[in-house]
C-alpha cells in the first residue's frame, strides 16, 4: 500500500464546477505539500501544509492531521486548471525527501 | 527571481555518449535536487545537494554523476546511458527549513536515449 494515496485517479469537470481532490497519508508527516503538472510541463508548488487551511486565488488547501488527510478545492473550475495535481509528504524526519502520490489528472472542459 | 532554469529543454542521446544537464537558480536557495520522472508516474528523487555537499543519492547508478559547483549551480553528467533512462529529469531547490521545504522546480530536460 502506497504511503501517499490520492483519489480520484481522473476527474472530468465542466468549466465553473467546484472540484474536491483527497489525499490520505499513513505516516507521520512534518509537512505536505499540493503540487500541480501541466502535461509535459515541470511542476509548480501550490500549497506547503503543516495544520489548518492555506487560500491562493481560486485555491484552497486543507489538512486534518489526526485524520490524516487532505484536501484540494479549487473554485470555480477553469479549462486551464487542467493538469495532473500531486500530493506529497515530508517524512521520516527528513525535509528533503518527499513521498508522492500518484496523481490526480483533472479535465476541465469548457 | 523565484524561477529555476533547465538546459537544454530536450536532449538525444546514444549510448556511448557524454552529456551533461545543467539547472540554476538565483533565489539563494541552499538545498537542491534531481528527480527522474517517467510518463503518467510521479517524480523519483536521485539526488539531494545540501550547502554544496551531496546529502542524499537514492542508489542511483553510477552513470548518473552530480556535481554541484556552487551554491547556483547544478550538473547531471550522463555517460553510457541506457533507453530505459529515457525520461523527463527534473531540478528543484529549497531553502532548508525546519518543517518541510516548499521546492520549487524547473521546467525539465527531455532526455531520449537511443
Amino acid at each position: 500500500k502506497n504511503e501517499v494515496e490520492q483519489s480520484p485517479q481522473n476527474l472530468t469537470a465542466q468549466e465553473g464546477e467546484f472540484i474536491t481532490i483527497n489525499c490520505s497519508y499513513s505516516v507521520g508527516i512534518s509537512a505536505l505539500h499540493w503540487l500541480q503538472q501541466h502535461p509535459g510541463g515541470g511542476i509548480v508548488s501550490l500549497f506547503m501544509l503543516s495544520s489548518g487551511k492555506k487560500k491562493h486565488g481560486r485555491l484552497i488547501a486543507t489538512i486534518n492531521i489526526q485524520e490524516k488527510h487532505s484536501s484540494l478545492h479549487i473554485t470555480a473550475s477553469h479549462p486551464r486548471d487542467s493538469a495532473v495535481y500531486i500530493c506529497a509528504v515530508n517524512s521520516g524526519g527528513s525535509n528533503y525527501k518527499l513521498t508522492f502520490g500518484k496523481g490526480t489528472l483533472l479535465t476541465v472542459n469548457p | 527571481d523565484t524561477e529555476v532554469t533547465q538546459t537544454p529543454k530536450h536532449l538525444v542521446m546514444g549510448m556511448t555518449n557524454k552529456k551533461s544537464l545543467k539547472c540554476e537558480q538565483h533565489m539563494g536557495h541552499r538545498a537542491m535536487y534531481w528527480y527522474k520522472q517517467k510518463a503518467k508516474k510521479p517524480p523519483e528523487l536521485m539526488f539531494v545537494y545540501s550547502y554544496e555537499k551531496l546529502s542524499i543519492n537514492e542508489s542511483v547508478p553510477s552513470r548518473f554523476s552530480p556535481e554541484c559547483p556552487n551554491s547556483s549551480l547544478l550538473n547531471l553528467h550522463l555517460h553510457a546511458l541506457q533507453p530505459e533512462d529515457s525520461a523527463l529529469y527534473l531540478c528543484a531547490s529549497s531553502q532548508p527549513g525546519r518543517d518541510g521545504d516548499t521546492q520549487y522546480f524547473g521546467p525539465g530536460t527531455r532526455l531520449t536515449v537511443l
